[in-house]
């Protein structure tokens, strides 16, 4: 079965450094992969997601993430943090055959200092 | 669009008592899930549907029922509530595919079972 590890609970980052958050997978074959953001009290928004293709994807509010097949690696990546950043970030994969079901790693808490 | 709507917001149970969440989406999205967030492990999947009629078992499912029987809602029931079903339920919608599409979420529901 699939499983994802976000290896960070909580990351602190002054505004305007740079962040990149970690997160790996495991499975056998190539997954679908997701980063997902959870401002507090609020539901999840999608911020991007791998397919196939360009293995640097582009997502919103100025986020990236790239796949590294090699490393089973998924990490998510903004050059310049703002204050508004400040929530909790999940990664996510699916899997050929497994429809639309996703298996979540456990987020990371990202705080922004001013 | 009123995108994935969830009542109540919060709600405060006796162990033994029953409750149905309610869940419902105007995007006529076919998949619909139900999942559970508690600290530490991310979101867990307890039951998801692909259509009217048609449901099946997550990764944690004991204690819960649901049905389909429109398009637009999926309900959740806790039977019987339990201290260990104290968490923060989220419903999800997608379009439904051979691959895993965004799935869109609701605001959340805090249930707090004493």
């Amino acid at each position: 079965a699939q499983s994802v590890t976000q290896p960070d609970i909580h990351i602190t980052v002054s505004e305007g450094a740079s962040l990149e958050l970690r997160c790996n997978y495991s499975y056998g074959a190539t997954p679908y992969l997701f980063w997902y953001v959870q401002s507090p009290g609020q539901g999840l928004q999608l911020l991007l997601k791998y397919f196939s293709g360009d293995t640097l994807v582009q997502g919103i509010k100025g986020f990236e993430a790239e796949f590294k097949r090699s490393q089973s690696s998924f990490n998510l990546r903004k050059p310049s943090v703002h204050w508004s950043d400040a929530a909790e970030y999940f990664c996510a994969v699916g899997v050929t055959g497994g429809g639309n079901k996703l298996t979540f790693g456990t987020g990371t808490q990202l705080k922004v200092e001013l | 669009n009123a995108g994935v709507t969830q009542t109540p917001k919060f709600q405060v149970l006796k162990t033994g008592q029953s409750m149905t969440l309610q869940c419902a989406q105007d995007m006529n999205h076919e998949y619909m899930s139900w999942y559970r967030q508690d600290p530490g492990m991310g979101l867990r999947l307890i039951h998801y549907s692909v259509g009217a009629g048609i449901t099946d078992q997550g990764e944690v499912p004991n204690g819960y029922n649901v049905s389909r029987s429109t398009t637009e809602d999926f309900p959740l029931r806790l039977l019987s509530a339990a201290p260990s079903q104290t968490s923060v339920y989220f419903c999800a919608s997608s379009y439904l595919s051979g691959q895993p599409y965004e799935q869109y979420f609701g605001p959340g529901t805090r249930l707090t079972v004493t």
